[in-house]
């Protein structure tokens, strides 16, 4: 079974620092998509970015961006220049490419806070 | 796009008593998501639907649990009886899927209900 794995329950950074979230998980599957979420205070799940494995390239999405390492499993999120509005839980989440199980699997989450 | 609607926001019961959470997906998109989110086990899979159909169930905790799909714009999960370990905020989801391509890129996650069993 797939597995995703957050080792930081809680980060802190400066507003304006950058600040990197690391995620682990585990698969046997070689095609397969995984994400970053973001939860504000509103509980309300919003996709960061989004990673395909049989892309090398790194996502980058503005001040966002990962590093991917699929030997090693690893799927790292990056912030530059973090703001206020970036305090909240991220989510890391793996999916399965194609067949019929099309569930996003989550890690406990990292409960980012940015210091004025 | 209203994006997924879910109703009701909030909601207080007593144990014992019957739950009805709702969803309405995004209009066109034809797989349907239901998540639970706690503190203990995060965000966990209940069920999930492609074309109305129940796919995965093996999420669902208990029989006190059942979820319905009965056309593609509405989906109900009930908690019959409900106990206070059932609170929990339960998300919905909807994602576009094809039998050629799969599932879309993106699951679009409605605002969650925030269900309190005392």
């Amino acid at each position: 079974a797939q597995t995703v794995t957050q080792s930081q329950p809680e980060m802190s950074v400066q507003e304006a620092e950058t600040v990197t979230l690391s995620c682990t998980y585990d698969t046997s599957e070689s095609d397969y998509y995984l994400f970053w979420y973001k939860q504000p205070p509103s509980r309300q799940m919003i996709l960061v970015i989004r990673q395909e494995a049989y892309k090398q390239q790194n996502a980058t999405e503005n001040r966002f961006s990962v590093n991917f390492q699929k030997a090693a499993k690893s799927f790292s999120l990056k912030i530059s220049d973090s703001q206020l509005g970036d305090a909240a839980m991220y989510f890391c989440a793996y999916r399965r490419r194609g067949g019929s199980q099309g569930n996003l699997i989550f890690g406990k989450g990292t409960k980012l806070s940015v210091k004025p | 796009d209203a994006g997924v609607i879910q109703s009701p926001r909030h909601e207080v019961t007593e144990m014992g008593q019957e739950v009805t959470l709702r969803c309405k997906p995004i209009s066109g998109h034809n797989s349907l998501f239901w998540y639970r989110q706690t503190m203990m086990r995060g965000l966990e899979l209940l069920i999930y639907f492609n074309n109305n159909v129940p796919i995965d169930d093996s999420g669902m905790p208990e029989d006190r649990f059942s979820a319905k799909m009965p056309n593609a714009s509405f989906s109900t999960l009930k908690i019959q009886p409900s106990e206070p370990r059932d609170s929990a905020v339960y998300f919905c989801a909807s994602s576009p899927y094809s039998p050629g391509r799969g599932f879309g890129y993106e699951q679009y996650f409605g605002p969650g209900t925030r269900l309190t069993v005392t």
